[in-house]
């Protein structure tokens, strides 16, 4: 059965701070996303990493991605309030080339970032 | 109207009634899925539809029915459901054919079954 972890599950941090995100997931997909949720509304793609070693940077937001190891990381970078929010990372359910495909998600990480 | 739209965005149905959900993607892709989010379990899968036709039934109850008339549209027929079916489900759209499987997500149906 394919699992995706992620941890913590829940954040709370200061403004200004830097913290990271993990996700562990146990099958052999070199594709990895991370979402973000606002409370009540839809999930918004953030980053699609696509290979070992793939980093991908958006304002105070970093992922990347070890194949290897099976763990991907977002990094927040002097965090600000309105990164607060519900992260969430998937992998493909089975990786079937360019069909398509559900994703699998984890439980995702709620992050409270306090001024 | 752009990206992925899904109608209504709030339900309430009892147990014995007969409801429909609607999704529309306005992307050009090829695929769509059905996700549920609740409370209790991370986000699960229900159903994939590639070029209309199902591809994947995520070992969903048959009191949830799915309907794709099209690659742009996307249904879910509702009866005689639980109150543990209260949730909110999610449509995505994704474009297939390409190196990744990146599925945009429609704003939701938030649904409680009394």
């Amino acid at each position: 059965e394919l699992k995706v972890e992620q941890n913590p599950l829940f954040l709370s941090m200061q403004e200004g701070k830097n913290y990271t995100i993990y996700c562990n997931y146990s099958t052999t997909s070199d594709r990895l996303y991370w979402y973000r949720q606002d409370p009540g509304k839809s999930l918004e793609s953030l980053f699609v990493l696509l290979s070992n070693g793939a980093v991908k940077q958006e304002g105070r937001l970093m992922a990347s991605l070890d194949t290897k190891a099976r763990l991907s990381t977002l990094h927040i970078t002097a965090a600000v309030h309105d990164l607060s929010a519900t992260y969430f990372c998937a992998v493909d359910m089975r990786y079937s080339g360019g069909g398509a495909d559900g994703l699998t998600f984890g439980k995702g990480t709620h992050l409270i970032i306090q001024p | 109207e752009t990206g992925v739209t899904q109608t209504p965005r709030h339900l309430v149905m009892g147990m014995t009634n007969k409801k429909s959900l609607k999704c529309e993607q306005h992307l050009g892709h090829n695929a769509m899925y059905w996700y549920k989010q609740s409370a209790k379990k991370p986000l699960e899968l229900m159903f994939v539809y590639n070029f209309k036709e199902q591809t994947e039934n995520n070992s969903v109850p048959s009191r949830f029915s799915p309907e794709c008339p099209n690659s742009s549209h996307l249904f879910l027929h509702l009866h005689t459901l639980q109150p543990e079916d209260s949730a909110l489900y999610l449509c995505a759209s994704s474009q297939t054919g390409g190196s990744y499987n990146e599925q945009f997500f429609g704003p939701g149906t938030r649904l409680t079954v009394l």
